[in-house]
């Protein structure tokens, strides 16, 4: 299975700036998925991101608040901009499994953010 | 759209015992995938083990086992001969075919105790 770089593993950060998360994948992937869990949560997916295109939000998430970059096949960022309290959450990057439907998809380590 | 459920309050299992952890889901596709993952306390999500939804078989990996019960809808994970390394979050997730995105239950709550 792939084998996911994330960081930074933790920040604390001040209300009305913003952070940015990396995720390099150590093989090539189509899809790279961002996911928010918030304390004592499961984990929602912010967007799906694709090499090339605009990530796809999903409901609830929007650009300006969550924007991704996706510039190669290995790599991805997710910004968290303008925070506040409420964005205190861990942020997960994943990326599918080999062999279609079948080992999981693989996750990074995670990104503990609190926002004070 | 998908639903997965997972009911039951934090456990206290004692090491070397086995445990079952419930999830049930909603859907009306035929072909999907299941999975658990486990998250201890350092936030990863670690891969346990999964179960597609025409494998007759149900999915084991070593200590982990599901108990796939298809028409009722049912995908509980055991987990055998508790070890204390195994205090974390559990969660139960699916995949629709032809659909990449994961849905996950809220999660069940382990912790061995020796």
């Amino acid at each position: 299975s792939a084998v996911i770089s994330q960081k930074p593993s933790r920040d604390i950060c001040q209300r009305g700036t913003s952070l940015t998360i990396q995720c390099q994948v150590d093989s090539q992937v189509t899809m790279m998925f961002w996911y928010r869990q918030q304390p004592g949560q499961s984990l929602t997916l912010i967007a799906t991101a694709n090499q090339g295109s605009e990530a796809t939000y999903e409901s609830g998430f929007v650009i300006d608040k969550f924007p991704i970059s996706r510039p190669n096949l290995t790599f991805s960022t997710l910004t968290v901009s303008n925070m506040s309290p409420e964005d205190s959450s861990i942020y997960l990057c994943s990326v599918e499994g080999k062999g279609y439907l079948s080992y999981g998809y693989t996750f990074g380590s995670g990104t503990r953010l609190t926002v004070v | 759209a998908q639903k997965i459920t997972q009911t039951q309050p934090g456990m206290f299992v004692q090491e070397k015992e086995a445990v079952t952890l419930d999830c049930t889901y909603d859907t009306s596709d035929q072909s999907y995938g299941l999975f658990w993952y486990k998250q201890p306390s350092s936030g990863e999500m670690i891969f346990l083990i999964y179960q597609g939804s025409y494998d007759e078989q149900n999915a084991t990996e070593g200590r982990y086992s599901l108990n796939f019960q298809k028409a009722r809808k049912s995908a509980n994970l055991v987990i055998s001969a508790s070890q204390l390394g195994d205090s974390a979050m559990y969660f139960c997730a699916m995949r629709i075919y032809g659909n990449n995105r994961l849905a996950f239950g809220k999660g069940n709550q382990v912790v061995v105790i020796p």
